[in-house]
């Protein structure tokens, strides 16, 4: 059973407005939660993360929101750019202030950004 | 800074052979995960090392070992391959300091993929 889940495989924008990515995860026993994007051929590229005692964390272009009672996140991306266009992968972890932990990722969401 | 490297980039084998990969991790940190990334799916974690011992394990048959020397580099080793085995495996290394509240986020190589025929 998948604790996390990406349920749109796939997603298309236009440049230029909002990119949301959506994530679900069924174990309440997360407590840090990361985006990574995988452009093909190369390794997931670490992008942002937030803790469970937040409700959101932005950097830059990107927000990340938590809704822990509904055990939802999501990341945004304004304004989506044509370079945004990846896989991007949600992962969660139990191990927050421990052993660093293993990630538990989602299947991922193939963004297009369409000039 | 060079980040985190894997060899071989590619790799064909056949049914009941060994195999062995190669990390190393980016420049500082020192602790090693490897994760099994199959088509169309996310990472799937296989193990962790910290110190040269295996800290965390994942899901994964003992056909799949590891090993972490002395200067944090770490190898993967699956014996008997089956043709499931067939993925791009993923090398991740971090950091064991904690400061603060800030988790110290896993960095990814580029992987190695595993053809199994």
């Amino acid at each position: 059973d998948q604790q996390v889940k990406q349920n749109s495989p796939s997603l298309s924008v236009q440049e230029g407005r909002i990119s949301i990515l959506n994530c679900d995860y069924t174990n309440s026993m997360f407590d840090y939660f990361l985006w990574y994007k995988k452009y093909p051929a190369e390794g997931p590229t670490f992008l942002i993360s937030i803790s469970s005692i937040k409700d959101k964390n932005e950097d830059g272009r990107f927000t990340v929101f938590l809704n822990k009672s509904a055990k939802h996140l999501s990341l945004h991306i304004v304004p989506s750019q044509p370079g945004d266009s990846a896989v991007y992968f949600c992962a969660a972890s139990a191990d927050y202030g421990g052993s660093q932990g293993n990630l538990i990722f989602g299947k991922g969401t193939k963004l297009s950004v369409k000039p | 800074d060079a980040g985190v490297t894997q060899s071989p980039t590619h790799l064909i084998k056949t049914r009941g052979q060994q195999v062995t990969l190669r990390c190393s991790p980016k420049s500082g940190h020192d602790t090693v995960s490897w994760y099994q990334q199959a088509l169309g799916q996310g990472p799937q974690f296989i193990f962790q090392y910290y110190e040269e011992e295996e800290r965390q394990r994942g899901n994964f048959p003992d056909r799949f070992s590891g090993h972490q020397f002395p200067n944090y580099s770490s190898e993967l080793n699956v014996n008997a391959l089956l043709l499931g085995d067939s993925a791009l495996y993923l090398c991740a290394s971090s950091s064991s300091g904690l400061a603060g509240e800030i988790y110290n986020e896993q960095f990814f190589g580029p992987g190695t993929r595993l053809t199994v025929l």
